[in-house]
């Protein structure tokens, strides 16, 4: 079955970049949606279609998908950014997602 | 708005069913599949399939054929999901989503099941 993965934990300092990367075989092939979400909270897309931000969502978020890793990026991180992450992707009729990633922000 | 509201939370024993309810308004039922992907505590999510509102069709993750079966009432904008045989494992929030354009683009609130005897 496909996997995607994800690192477990990134840190940022307030106002720096963020990145959060998702691998998997063949990815950039695949459209991969992000989604945030806060404890005791459901998820949130926060990017689709690789790059796509839906409307809401700050401009500070964007993404890129290329070869085997999809990234989420967080400019000028805010503490309101602190989160678990994670990606998806469809392949062989089933969504998969990955693994989550624990933004800190400290 | 869009919105999923699902029913609360449940408290079932090993080998008991337990049938979920997802709510939606805002947008045309018929039109947008429905997802459910569920979340043990701690731990990542989970996708278990995904329900076609107009034509019924229904597709499940591999894991979970033979347990789980996805219904609706378009006249009600509902989505149910149906979990038999349930063991602690299955301890978890589950949550509907809506499906956009390679994407989940709303989810419901979640509902807590818990197993245990």
């Amino acid at each position: 079955s496909y996997e995607l993965t994800q690192p477990p934990s990134v840190s940022v300092s307030p106002g720096q970049t963020a990145s959060i990367t998702c691998s998997g075989d063949k990815l950039g092939d695949k459209y991969v949606s992000w989604y945030q979400q806060k404890p005791g909270q459901s998820p949130v897309m926060v990017i689709y279609q690789d790059a796509q931000r839906p409307s809401g969502i700050p401009e500070r978020f964007s993404g890129s998908n290329s070869g085997n890793t999809a990234t989420l990026t967080i400019s000028g991180t805010q503490a309101m950014d602190e989160a678990d992450y994670y990606c998806q992707a469809w392949d062989s009729r089933t969504w998969v997602f990955g693994g989550g990633t624990k933004l800190t922000v400290l | 708005q869009v919105q999923l509201v699902q029913s609360g939370a449940e408290v079932k024993k090993p080998g008991a069913s337990v049938k979920v309810s997802c709510k939606t308004s805002g947008y045309a039922f018929t039109s947008f599949d429905i997802n459910w992907v569920r979340q043990a505590t701690g731990q990542g999510l989970e996708w278990m399939g995904w329900m076609n509102p107009n034509l019924g069709n229904t597709d499940y993750a591999q894991k979970f054929q033979g347990r789980v079966t996805f219904t609706m009432n378009t006249s009600l904008n509902t989505a149910y999901m149906y979990l038999s045989n349930l063991r602690s494992e299955d301890t978890a929030v589950y949550y509907c989503a809506k499906s956009a354009v390679d994407t989940f683009d709303y989810w419901g609130q979640g509902t807590l099941v818990t197993v245990s005897s």
